[in-house]
Formats: structure tokens, C-alpha cells, sequence
């Protein structure tokens, strides 16, 4: 184990539904990622938070809007999707300053009908 | 625009043979060139990583030869078992910015036994 943890681990929704997802690390790191990893594309950097504030939105779409109350936890809140939002969603933390390695969670696997 | 260029997207090796992925990039900026290994069900693991002012670095079976003129890197894994079978993901990461790792589109990597 990474020291990573999301929940959960797989989720089906529909276009109209609203769903968070929820990424805690037990790591002691400042810095928290959200990406998408989608079939036959490089991982995609979403948002990044360091010290919990926003420092990197990469051009997401609205429908994803992040949080992150504290230095260990972050949420994705989901709304109003699409079914090409269908991927899987990873979460990563680092310690800023401190070495370049993210440490990976085991992702939450998202299928939108 | 693909920044990272990975190749091949899929690696069939036989059980004590080589296994070679090899990247390729163009942002001269990068300084920092992780590996990571994702097995199925989990998130991506760093693996190994080199920096541009060293050729070669070597960590039990698995080595990253880097060639700064070419822009191209390669992960060679020496007698390769079963239990490496995964997806490698080549990744860079500009100077000054703990945040971006920019990665490749992953090899899927099979060693029969």
C-alpha cells in the first residue's frame, strides 16, 4: 500500500447524478493531484492542490469541481457527466520541496450510462 | 501535442529475456524522468527515475539509459519473470515545478513464462 486511499473503488452513474469522490493520504505530504487515466492516453493531470490551495486546474470542465478541506484529504464532486467522463480517477500526493515522487492511490473506477 | 512519446504500446518477452521501453520528448526543460509500474487494480508505482546529468542508472534488474543529444530515454528490464508483467509509464518533469510530470501513453508488458 501506498499510503493512498480512495473510495470508491468503482462507481456507475447516471448524467443527472451528483457523486464525490474521496481521496485520503496517511503520508504527512502538502501536495495532493487529481488525474484521469483513460484506455490508450497518458494520465491526465487535473487539478493540483499544494498547502490546500488550487495551484493547477488543467482546463477541466466544470461538471468536476474539486476540494480539499485539509492537507490529507481531497474530493472530486461529479455532476452532471458524461458518458466520455467514464475513466479511471487516480489521486496523488507528494511532499512539496522535498523530491519529485507522487505517490499514487488505486483509483476510483467511473462508468457514466 | 504529445510530449512524451512512448514506445512500443505493447511488449510480449519471454521469461529471462529483455525487456526494452524506450521514450522519447522534446521540451529541453525536462529534468527529472520517472518510471513508474502499474499492475491492474492499482495506481501507478514509481519504479525508478534519472536525471539528465547522469547516462545510466541501475536499480536490481531494471536500468534507465538516457541520451540527453537525442532526447530519448529507455527502461531495460534484465530476466524478466511474470511478475513484472504490467504497464510502464515513462514520465518528465520540467525544471522548477514540483507539479507537472508529463507521461507517456504506457506500455503493456507481457512475460511468458
Amino acid at each position: 500500500e501506498t499510503g493512498v486511499t480512495q473510495t470508491p473503488r468503482h462507481l456507475v452513474m447516471g448524467m443527472t447524478n451528483k457523486k464525490s469522490l474521496k481521496c485520503e493520504q496517511h503520508l504527512g505530504h502538502n501536495a495532493m493531484y487529481w488525474y484521469k487515466q483513460s484506455a490508450k492516453k497518458p494520465l491526465e493531470l487535473m487539478f493540483v492542490y499544494s498547502l490546500e490551495e488550487r495551484v493547477e486546474n488543467n482546463s477541466v470542465p466544470s461538471r468536476f469541481s474539486p476540494e480539499c478541506p485539509n492537507s490529507s484529504h481531497l474530493f472530486l464532486h461529479l455532476h452532471t457527466l458524461q458518458p466520455e467522463d467514464s475513466a479511471l480517477y487516480l489521486c496523488a500526493s507528494s511532499q512539496e520541496g522535498h523530491g519529485e515522487t507522487q505517490y499514487f492511490g488505486p483509483g476510483t473506477r467511473l462508468l457514466v450510462l | 501535442q504529445q510530449q512524451v512519446k512512448q514506445s512500443p504500446q505493447s511488449l510480449i518477452v519471454q521469461k529471462g529475456g529483455i525487456s526494452i521501453i524506450n521514450c522519447a520528448y522534446e521540451n529541453t526543460a525536462f529534468d527529472y524522468f520517472p518510471w513508474y509500474q502499474q499492475f491492474p487494480g492499482k495506481g501507478p508505482a514509481l519504479l525508478i527515475a534519472i536525471r539528465p546529468d547522469v547516462s545510466e542508472k541501475k536499480e536490481g534488474r531494471f536500468t534507465i539509459s538516457f541520451n540527453k543529444s537525442a532526447k530519448q530515454f529507455s527502461l531495460h528490464i534484465m530476466d524478466s519473470q511474470p511478475g513484472d508483467s504490467a504497464t510502464y509509464f515513462c514520465a518528465a518533469r520540467s525544471g522548477g515545478s514540483n507539479y507537472k510530470l508529463t507521461f507517456g501513453k504506457g506500455t503493456l508488458l507481457t512475460v511468458n513464462p
